[in-house]
């Protein structure tokens, strides 16, 4: 397998559940991010990842607690979730370390998550 | 506050040529990237520019004017299969990648 795998691609959820989001890199990358992505609205950034140690958090709520064991896995932990949470939540991965203004992202195929 | 524009939607036709724009207003410039997202599917890196004028590949050109703050992606000999969201994101001078929401172009026959 190559690129950036996420896992599930559905999730439905009642506000009181705990789930978990998992993305997975095989692209040798140094940095890991969480997006989430709603209809007709741009890509709010959500948690990054560098070398395995957070380096950006905007503002996110604590209902969503990321994870990053290694420089290949990062989890976004789901509890008492919103509606309004509902969204495509995409993870992406870049090489890290250098040129930041050129550094490209290479995303999953996001999780479409429905918090009812 | 920092914005990009861009059209919401767009309709072209097969083998026709379409343009889609994108303005911005943000604090510093350090580049200019083009996302295309198919539905349901993972965004993909379209195109970067960092200086002006114009960058070609293959059926896609992106252009850049630093001064006037505009890009646009030019899209060649439509195809059915560019049907999908076109991502516009620039990095401001914090590194920081402020996207665009995105332009729906459908393809007609």
């Amino acid at each position: 397998e190559t690129g950036v795998t996420q896992t599930p691609r559905h999730l439905v959820m009642g506000m009181t559940n705990k789930k978990s989001l998992k993305c997975e890199q095989h692209l040798g990358h140094n940095a890991m991010y969480w997006y989430k992505q709603s209809a007709k609205k741009p890509l709010e950034l959500m948690f990054v990842y560098s070398l395995e140690e957070r380096v950006e958090n905007n503002s996110v709520p604590s209902r969503f607690s990321p994870e990053c064991p290694n420089s290949s896995h990062l989890f976004l932990h789901l509890h008492t979730l919103q509606p309004e949470d509902s969204a495509l939540y995409l993870c992406a991965s870049s090489q890290g370390g250098g040129d930041r203004s050129n550094e490209k992202l290479f995303f999953g195929s996001g999780t479409q998550l429905s918090v009812l | 506050g920092q914005n990009i524009d861009q059209p919401t939607e767009m309709t072209a036709t097969e083998g026709a040529i379409v343009q889609i724009n994108c303005t911005y207003q943000t604090s510093g410039f350090n580049g200019l990237f083009w996302y295309q997202q198919h539905a349901g599917e993972a965004p993909t890196f379209l195109s970067y520019n960092v200086l002006d004028g114009l960058e070609e590949k293959g059926r896609f050109s992106s252009f850049l004017s630093r001064s006037k703050g505009y890009s646009y992606l030019l899209l060649k000999e439509l195809q059915m299969k560019d049907s999908a969201s076109y991502l516009c994101a620039v990095v401001d001078s914090n590194y920081q990648l402020i996207w665009g929401a995105g332009t729906k172009l459908i393809i007609k026959p």
